[in-house]
């Protein structure tokens, strides 16, 4: 079991580039979780998807941000354009099914610097 | 909306020696899950220990037991015999059951085990 694979592990750009995390789950989830991690606002829920369909995007901070799973086996988190204040850790978690014997098992995550 | 609350940003013990870390949450549900994840500074995100609201009994895992106190919203982590490897962020979460598994996280202590 090769676990979550992010990439890339880290990323610089500068403000207005686009960006593109990607994410592969476990083989076998249906669930996936983009979370972001900063200092001020520690471990935030971006979006997840369940059977490749967004549920809930709420998290998502605006416009700038969107999230595509186009297949069980690969998800994107995109920003466009970037500013300094996304530059965080993005995280992908993905689980098996909805129920809690099902723990999010995470990615070692995409550190994001935009300068 | 639940809410989880970590009130010791930082903490550190000697080797071998217990420690006993905090986290109280706030929820309207019955039916949930809690659940410490440990971040090393490798960033890895890191399952230590899951609760299920319904089971009286305090879930245990080899050196990491939970004191979970359901009334007072409270369930606490501890470590016996703490390793230099125990070192990390510690963060505890909530999941609300039958809700997509979607993980609700506190701020984080910060351990530091001192030989």
């Amino acid at each position: 079991d090769a676990g979550v694979i992010q990439s890339p592990r880290h990323e610089v750009t500068e403000m207005g580039q686009e960006v593109t995390l990607r994410c592969k789950p476990i083989s076998g989830h249906n669930s996936l979780f983009w979370y972001r991690q900063t200092m001020m606002r520690g471990l935030e829920l971006l979006i997840y998807f369940n059977n490749n369909v967004p549920i809930d995007d709420s998290g998502m901070p605006e416009d700038r941000f969107s999230a595509k799973m186009p297949n069980a086996s690969f998800s994107t988190l995109k920003i466009q354009p970037s500013e300094p204040r996304d530059s965080a850790v993005y995280f992908c978690a993905s689980s098996l099914g909805t129920g809690s014997n099902s723990p999010l098992h995470f990615g070692n995550g995409t550190r994001l610097t935009v300068t | 909306a639940q809410t989880v609350t970590q009130s010791q940003p930082e903490m550190s013990v000697q080797e071998a020696e217990t420690v006993t870390l905090s986290c109280t949450y706030d929820t309207s549900e019955s039916n949930y899950y809690l659940f410490w994840y440990k971040q090393p500074p490798s960033r890895q995100m890191i399952l230590v220990i899951r609760q299920e609201a319904y089971k009286q009994q305090n879930a245990t895992e080899n050196r990491f037991s939970v004191n979970f106190q359901k009334a007072a919203k409270s369930f606490s982590l501890k470590i016996s015999d703490s390793q230099l490897g125990d070192t990390a962020m510690y963060f505890c979460a909530f999941m609300k059951r039958n809700a997509g598994n979607m993980l609700t996280f506190g701020g984080g202590t910060r351990l530091m085990v001192k030989p």
